[in-house]
């Protein structure tokens, strides 16, 4: 199976600040790459797919790049409801697989 | 709007059985695929096992094959996942998740997730 590793396990960052999460894939998934939002308490929500492509009402300061094995998602300017934990997904073949996830928290 | 909402879970002894359902609204359930996802206390997402639009296709992680089976009812527009010979390990919140690629029958490879239940907790 494809192993997603994401990098850091956690990052402190203050309000307003930029935030840049990296996922890196054992093995080439293309652009099949997702990125998913989890606040405690909560249910994942889709931010990301193909990679690139904001999910329906995901705001403008999210944004993801990369292809092949090494990915990586931005959030331009920290909002509080952003201090969350960020999962990556490869979705090219089965088993679809996780990444372990980013803790995002308030420095 | 689209919506999944899981029922079924509970507290269950080492070997017993459970089974999650899953009711969908909002969509074409048929044409999705449709997916179990869980989550450990404390810990990250692991995918459980998939299933076509049609049914016809199913898929498992190695942690349950052999022990979980997923099915669908197109008519009720829902999902179930049977759990047998349940352990301890299997103890998390299990989530329903719809497939976001709309393929006209079954799509041979797997696809992000765009709709999401609250979960359901399975203790065991």
């Amino acid at each position: 199976e494809i192993v997603m590793t994401q990098s850091p396990v956690t990052l402190s960052v203050s309000p307003g600040e930029r935030a840049t999460l990296s996922c890196r894939a054992s093995q080439t998934v293309s652009s099949n790459l997702a990125w998913y939002q989890q606040r405690p308490g909560q249910a994942p929500r889709l931010l990301i797919y193909g990679a690139s492509t904001r999910a329906t009402g995901i705001p403008a300061r999210f944004s993801g790049s990369g292809s092949g094995t090494e990915f990586t998602l931005t959030i331009s300017s920290l909002q509080s409801e952003d201090f969350a934990v960020y999962y990556c997904q490869q979705f090219y073949n089965w088993p679809q697989t996780f990444g372990r996830g980013t803790k995002v928290e308030i420095k | 709007e689209v919506q999944v909402v899981e029922s079924g879970g509970g507290l269950v002894q080492t070997g017993g059985s459970l089974r999650l359902s899953c009711a969908a609204s909002g969509f074409n359930f048929r044409s999705y695929a449709m997916n179990w996802v869980r989550q450990a206390p404390g810990t990250g997402l692991e995918w459980v096992s998939g299933i076509s639009g049609t049914g016809i296709a199913t898929y498992y992680g190695d942690s349950v094959k052999g022990r979980f089976t997923i099915s669908r009812d197109n008519s009720r527009n829902t999902l179930y996942l049977q759990m047998n010979s349940l352990r301890g390990e299997d103890t998390a919140v299990y989530y329903c998740a719809k497939a976001g690629r709309f393929c006209g029958g079954d799509c041979p490879t797997p696809s992000y997730l765009d709709s999401w239940g609250q979960g359901t907790l399975v203790t065991v």
